[in-house]
């Protein structure tokens, strides 16, 4: 079967810097792609992988290594705003997006 | 449009109804997706087109569920005989291609099935 594991929910302080972790295992991997949702709303675009290493886009950082089914994503200089869901998802070898649940991350100041 | 656009916003419907949702993609873009979403969870996939034509419809829970996209553009989404269980945030999302682009979600419809 198809699996996106990250973790439920996760805390972390203004200012602050966090690391969502994303591991897959899906019948053929074609790139992986991190959404941010606030509550309430639509999942909105922030990285995309399709190669190793990291990609950076201001204070957001997106990691891949496909030999280890695994992802991150890094956010530096936490603003409240931050609070949400980040959901991983994974193109299959049908080009198919296979969803995690999300992560729900908690600001605190 | 500027961007997907979903209609209704909300509805709320008796059990055995029948509904359509509506999604309006952005102009230009050839795949439009259907997903759902439950409370704490990721979208759950229900239908791909590419064009006019279901590319992808595996899934569609049952065939309660239809949907259509006459003309390559807005896409209407039919549930008959609705069920509690049917109730969640219905999204469509649209993209340039299909895969290792960009989707665009619109912002859902709420529905609610008494």
């Amino acid at each position: 079967g198809q699996n996106i594991d990250q973790p439920t929910e996760m805390t972390a302080t203004e200012g602050a810097i966090v690391q969502i972790n994303c591991t897959y295992q899906t019948s053929g991997f074609n790139g992986l792609f991190w959404y941010q949702q606030h509550a309430g709303e639509a999942p909105t675009f922030l990285s995309y992988n399709v190669l190793d290493g990291l990609e950076e886009k201001g204070r957001f950082s997106s990691f891949l290594s496909r030999s280890k089914g695994y992802s991150y994503l890094l956010l530096k200089e936490l603003q409240m705003k931050d609070s949400a869901s980040y959901l991983c998802a994974v193109t299959d070898s049908n080009y198919q997006l296979i969803w995690g649940a999300g992560t729900k991350l908690i600001i605190k100041p | 449009g500027a961007g997907v656009s979903q209609t209704p916003s909300n509805k709320v419907t008796e059990k055995g109804k029948y509904v359509e949702l509506r999604c309006d993609p952005i102009s230009g873009h050839t795949a439009l997706y259907w997903y759902r979403q439950s409370l704490g969870q990721g979208p759950e996939f229900l239908i791909y087109f590419q064009g006019t034509g279901a590319a992808d419809d595996s899934g569609l829970p049952n065939d309660r569920f239809f949907a259509v996209r006459p003309e390559g553009s807005v896409s209407t989404l039919k549930i008959q005989r609705t069920e509690r269980g049917d109730s969640a945030v219905y999204l469509c999302a649209s993209s340039l291609g299909h895969g290792g682009t960009e989707a665009f979600f619109g912002q859902g419809t709420r529905l609610t099935v008494v």
